[in-house]
């Protein structure tokens, strides 16, 4: 059974860090391409980062580019965010989630397949 | 960056409606659009993926059709297990973005 774990979140000042933590199971982590979406409060999900299974590629939403870092250790299944100069505006649920490779006659598709359950994460003074 | 902007924002209905919910993309996107499917407090659900494919336990009255910059997520008849807020997700950038979301209500 596909799993994944987040961790990691939790209360922080503005301007301060946190590391977020994903841990998967049940699949070959290591063949799959990987994100983090949120969802602040009431509102809709933002993509947040994205890493490529062997890290070669790596990509980041305008709002967190420069101040967030997307990592993974294929040895440890495990998917990092660090997250450093928080703002009042990253409050949110951090979710984790699988890239699933979708192989139709026409065209190949991506989508997010497996969700870990979320981690909040509230920046506030 | 992409623009997905779905209609509408909520919408009330009746178990055995059919209900229609819209997402249109700021540029041609295809049919690289998925749509998923989040009950409270809990993660989001794939529901359908390019844009018509139902994902492998998802019930048929779902459907999904379009293509370019407009697109349909319909539920041929409302069920109560189905009131929760649908998303949809263009998957033709690599810098995804979703829709607002549409709030399914019961009447």
């Amino acid at each position: 059974e596909v799993q994944l774990v987040e961790s990691g979140g939790g209360l922080v000042k503005p301007g301060g860090s946190l590391r977020l933590s994903c841990a998967a199971s049940g699949f070959t982590f290591n063949t799959y391409d990987m994100h983090w979406v949120r969802q602040a409060p009431g509102k809709g999900l933002e993509w947040v980062s994205s890493i490529s299974h062997s890290s070669t590629s790596i990509y980041y939403a305008d709002s967190v580019k420069g101040r967030f870092t997307i990592s993974r250790d294929n040895a440890k299944n495990s998917l990092y965010l660090q997250m450093n100069n928080l703002r009042v505006e990253d409050t949110a649920v951090y979710y984790c989630a699988r890239e699933f490779v979708e192989v139709l006659p026409a065209a190949t598709y991506t989508d997010l397949d497996y969700w870990g359950q979320g981690t909040l994460v509230t920046v506030s003074s | 960056d992409i623009q997905m902007t779905q209609s509408p924002s909520s919408l009330s209905a009746s178990v055995g409606d059919r209900v229609t919910i819209t997402c249109r993309a700021s540029q041609s996107i295809s049919t690289y659009l998925n749509w998923y499917q989040q009950k409270p407090g809990k993660a989001p659900k794939l529901l359908i993926y390019a844009a018509s494919t139902l994902q492998s336990g998802v019930p048929s009255r779902f459907s999904g059709s379009g293509s370019g910059t407009d697109f349909t997520l319909t539920i041929s008849s409302l069920q109560p297990e189905d009131f929760a807020i649908y998303h949809c997700q263009q998957s033709y950038s690599t810098s995804l973005t979703f829709g607002g979301g549409t709030k399914v209500e019961i009447k």
